[in-house]
């Protein structure tokens, strides 16, 4: 248990659905992160908030469409995607986002199928 | 990029010391070094991190060399449940947005044995 939870922890989506994909972190922190890890690839960083203000777009398509209503919460809402975003959505967290010593600490990860 | 080094896999018998290297010769006075680990289809998991001193806890020690540019994650007893993707990460603040964040290579693949 890292403190931080994603659900679905598994998804399967058309691709003309909306779906959200949901985190929450029980450590009080202050920056959240959404990462993306496809087959084979390394984790890429996709958005950063810090104090519910999103301060890093890492070049992600508006497909994608991150949310974070305070500071515990996350969300990815998800339409028209294709089936090449099929990959491991991993939620993460911590303290601050500016602090080099401040540990990041991971969700599980939701799998995501786009069919 | 990411900034580190690191052998692509690794082979290690069950309750012997791994020893996971690194390099990362270009990394500046205030970067920490980074280990993770990631178990198939699971999150990364954090293990240890420092920034000059070497450092130890419940899972692992980190080793860094005086001068920074290197660094071993030693981790004492492997188990057959250490098997994972171990990755090392100098973590950087980003040009653009000036937070730090943590930028993946594609780490170490430490198969532990009986």
């Amino acid at each position: 248990e890292t403190g931080v939870t994603q659900t679905p922890r598994h998804l399967v989506m058309g691709m003309t659905n909306k779906k959200s994909l949901k985190c929450e972190q029980h450590l009080g922190h202050n920056a959240m992160y959404w990462y993306k890890q496809s087959a084979k690839k390394p984790l890429e960083l996709m958005f950063v908030y810090s104090l519910e203000e999103r301060v890093e777009n890492n070049s992600v398509p508006s497909r994608f469409s991150p949310e974070c209503p305070n500071s515990s919460h996350l969300f990815l809402h998800l339409h028209t995607l294709q089936p090449e975003d099929s990959a491991l959505y991993l939620c993460a967290s911590s303290q601050d986002a500016g602090g080099l010593g401040n540990t990041i600490y991971f969700g599980e990860g939701s799998w995501l199928t786009v069919v | 990029d990411a900034k580190t080094t690191q052998p692509p896999s690794m082979d290690c018998a069950e309750g012997r010391a791994a020893n996971l290297p690194c390099n990362h010769s270009t990394i500046s006075g205030n970067e920490y070094v980074y280990w993770y680990r990631q178990i198939h289809s699971q999150g990364p998991q954090y293990i240890i991190h420092g920034l000059k001193n070497n450092e130890t806890n419940e899972m692992a020690s980190l080793i860094i060399t005086e001068d920074r540019k290197s660094s071993t994650l030693i981790l004492p007893h492997a188990t057959l449940r250490d098997t994972a993707v171990y990755y090392c990460i100098v973590r950087v603040v980003g040009l653009s947005s000036g937070y730090s964040t943590l930028t993946f290579g594609k780490g170490t693949m430490l198969l532990v044995s009986p």
